[in-house]
């Protein structure tokens, strides 16, 4: 079964802080994609970054950085200087197979507060 | 911006009432999904579409119905709300050139009182 945990449910830092978001997931397949979303509270989703599983490498974009580990089957999220824009929600999500027909399995979610 | 708009964007009803929720995309994507947000759950997928008249169950499919006759909408139906079905809903496209990564709307808050 594919399933996607999110273990930390709610996250408080204050602002420069670094936070790391952390994503576990399980699969049986050899071919998916790990994504992470956004939602602030005006309650929108956005799109952050896509993670196919033959690719390891960390990404960095800006503040934020992505740490893919295939043997620990996670995916984590750092975000580097916290801002109080950064409050949000964050999703990380799973895809199974090339040629994707809907299955986007996401975690319960992580809500980070960043103070002043 | 994917160009997808829904509608309505809140709307309040009363058990046992049909409800249609509409996605509508200005950019020719092949695939369409629905999905309900509920505390504790993220997103959960209930059908999606892959081309005008297909379409597939997802995880929470049971109590809704979906329909695309057009390229640009994609309809959501609860035959008989339920106070259950009260979530919010995102419809979500995939990019022909990048089926893979989904782009949502702005949701939907749906009330069953």
């Amino acid at each position: 079964a594919q399933k996607v945990t999110q273990a930390q449910t709610e996250i408080s830092v204050v602002e420069k802080e670094d936070v790391t978001l952390d994503c576990v997931y399980e699969t049986r397949d050899t071919t998916y994609y790990l994504f992470w979303y956004k939602q602030p509270p005006s309650g929108e989703l956005v799109f952050l970054i896509r993670r196919n599983s033959f690719d390891e490498q960390n990404e960095i974009s800006g503040r934020y950085s992505w740490n893919f580990q295939k043997s620990t089957s996670s995916f984590n999220f750092t975000i580097t200087a916290s801002q109080v824009v950064d409050s949000a929600v964050y999703f990380c999500a799973l895809s199974i197979g090339i040629g994707n027909t809907g299955k986007l399995i996401f975690g319960q979610g992580t809500t980070l507060q960043v103070k002043p | 911006d994917a160009g997808i708009t829904q509608s309505p964007r809140h709307k309040v009803t009363e058990t046992g009432t049909p409800v249609t929720l509409r996605c509508h995309q200005t950019e020719n994507h092949r695939y369409m999904y629905w999905y309900r947000q509920d505390p504790g759950h993220g997103l959960r997928l209930i059908h999606y579409s892959y081309g005008v008249k297909d379409t597939d169950k997802g995880e929470v499919s049971d109590g809704y119905s979906v329909s695309r006759s057009k390229t640009e909408d994609f309809l959501l139906t609860l035959e008989s709300a339920t106070s259950s079905q009260t979530s919010v809903y995102f419809c979500a496209i995939s990019e022909i050139l990048d089926q893979e990564t989904q782009y949502f709307g702005p949701g939907t808050r749906l009330l069953v009182l």
